[in-house]
């Protein structure tokens, strides 16, 4: 059973740069997709992007400019990086595998809230 | 960019049957994913590839896909039921793969 943990700095001030790390115990991130989704409080979930295996990325159109996914075989981690961040980015951030492509994210990190504040 | 719709909310009393609905152009032609997310928890897979149920979820929880709308069906609703559902495609109609969710429908058993 693969476990995923996201883990990275609570607050971030604006402007900066949000760094976040998913650590994948229980199976290589050398296969799959990995997604980044996002959850602002109280509402839905929002996809920021992936890495596959092959270390090709895709990112949602509306954050494309600021993100970053890369992805660190040795440490069976993926990252997580978007910059010039504001309150606006306030949310819970949760990392995930899907098995394929089309395939839904089947397994999920406990998420970990960042919060955008000086 | 692809757009999915769902009903911000549906009520149900204990032991009747929910049905959240998605809406997408063609959503029939995609794979639908349904996610169950229960308040401070991380959402958790309910049903995949439109119809099918992972390993440890009740068989009362199923899908069906056609046309422009896509549906969770819960029969024999309980208590432990009360959650947030989100569906969830891939849409390539760009080029390159993104991955799109409804906005949520909060499901509240009377």
């Amino acid at each position: 059973q693969v476990q995923l943990q996201e883990s990275g700095p609570g607050l971030v001030k604006p402007s900066e740069t949000l760094s976040l790390t998913c650590t994948v115990s229980g199976g290589s991130i050398s296969s799959y997709y990995w997604s980044w989704i996002r959850q602002p409080p109280g509402k839905g979930l929002e996809w920021i992007g992936f890495i596959f295996s092959s270390g090709s990325t895709n990112y949602n159109p509306s954050l494309t400019s600021r993100v970053t996914v890369s992805a660190d075989t040795s440490k069976n981690q993926f990252s997580l990086k978007l910059s010039s961040v504001t309150a606006a980015d306030t949310a819970v951030y949760y990392c995930a595998r899907h098995l394929s492509y089309i395939a839904a994210a089947r397994d999920w990190g406990q998420g970990t809230l960042v919060t955008v504040s000086s | 960019s692809y757009v999915l719709t769902q009903p911000p909310s549906v009520s149900v009393a204990p032991g009747q049957t929910a049905r959240i609905t998605c809406g997408g152009n063609n959503i029939g032609s995609k794979s639908v994913h349904w996610y169950q997310q229960k308040p401070g928890q991380a959402p958790v897979l309910a049903v995949f590839d439109d119809d099918d149920r992972p390993s440890g979820i009740p068989e009362r929880f199923s899908g069906s896909n056609s046309g422009n709308t896509a549906t969770l069906t819960i029969s024999r609703v309980e208590a432990g039921d009360e959650a947030d559902y989100y569906c969830q495609v891939w849409d390539s109609s760009a080029d390159h793969p993104d991955v799109v969710f409804g906005e949520g429908t909060k499901l509240t058993v009377l």
